[in-house]
């Protein structure tokens, strides 16, 4: 059983696109972390939300975390192909970094 | 900083042969976790350290699996005998304040 529902799983879309990936679960988590990885590479950490119903913006990236803190979004405003890879979402049950990852979304952006 | 340091980044072994992947964390970093990743079980948590100490390895997958910590500067994540269905990416990642995590480039093992 996944504790954390990513979807969709795969996201092709052309540039200039908007598109929104979903981070579900029925668990609680303190805090809540999104990743990017690109083939060959680690996850890299693009935000952390720790209070329910947060909002936080990273360029062309909002990112929310749900009032009951257990789901988030992430929306890409005019994705660019520089957008490709996979985008992970983490959620944290306490301070020790035991992080619960999700399967991941694969976007692809064409140009 | 150089980040966290993987190697080998591919190891290609037989079934039955002992593998050794080598992680050093970024420095002054606490905590280390060692995860591997699937297509079919996404990124899992194997294992993780807190001051050189394993805190929970509940996610080891089984005996043959072990890891170490000798100091604050490398960590081992050893297999063994390996069999195919430990072919995958195993990351190494530390941490400062064990939120946010730091990892690796991986190591892509083929167990054969």
């Amino acid at each position: 059983t996944q504790l954390l529902e990513q979807s969709p799983q795969f996201l092709s879309i052309q540039e200039g696109e908007n598109l929104t990936v979903y981070c579900n679960s029925s668990s609680v988590f303190s805090s809540l972390q999104w990743y990017r990885q690109e083939p060959g590479e680690g996850p890299v950490l693009l935000v952390t939300v720790v209070t329910g119903g947060e909002v936080k913006k990273l360029k062309r990236l909002t990112f929310q975390f749900g009032d009951a803190r257990k789901d988030s979004s992430l929306h890409i405003t005019a994705a660019q192909p520089g957008d490709t890879g996979l985008y992970l979402c983490a959620g944290a049950r306490s301070n020790t970094g035991k992080l619960i990852f999700g399967q991941g979304t694969t976007l692809q952006v064409k140009p | 900083d150089a980040g966290v340091i993987q190697s080998p980044r591919h190891e290609v072994t037989e079934m039955g042969q002992e593998v050794t992947l080598r992680c050093k964390p970024i420095s002054g970093h606490d905590y280390l976790f060692w995860y591997r990743q699937t297509m079919m079980r996404g990124l899992e948590l194997l294992i993780y350290f807190n001051n050189n100490v394993p805190i929970d390895d509940s996610g080891m997958p089984e005996d043959r699996f072990s890891a170490k910590m000798p100091n604050a500067s490398f960590s081992t994540l050893k297999i063994q005998p390996s069999e195919p269905r430990d072919s995958a990416v195993y990351f190494c990642a530390s941490s400062g304040t064990g939120e946010k995590l730091f990892f690796g480039s991986g190591t892509q093992l083929s167990v054969l």
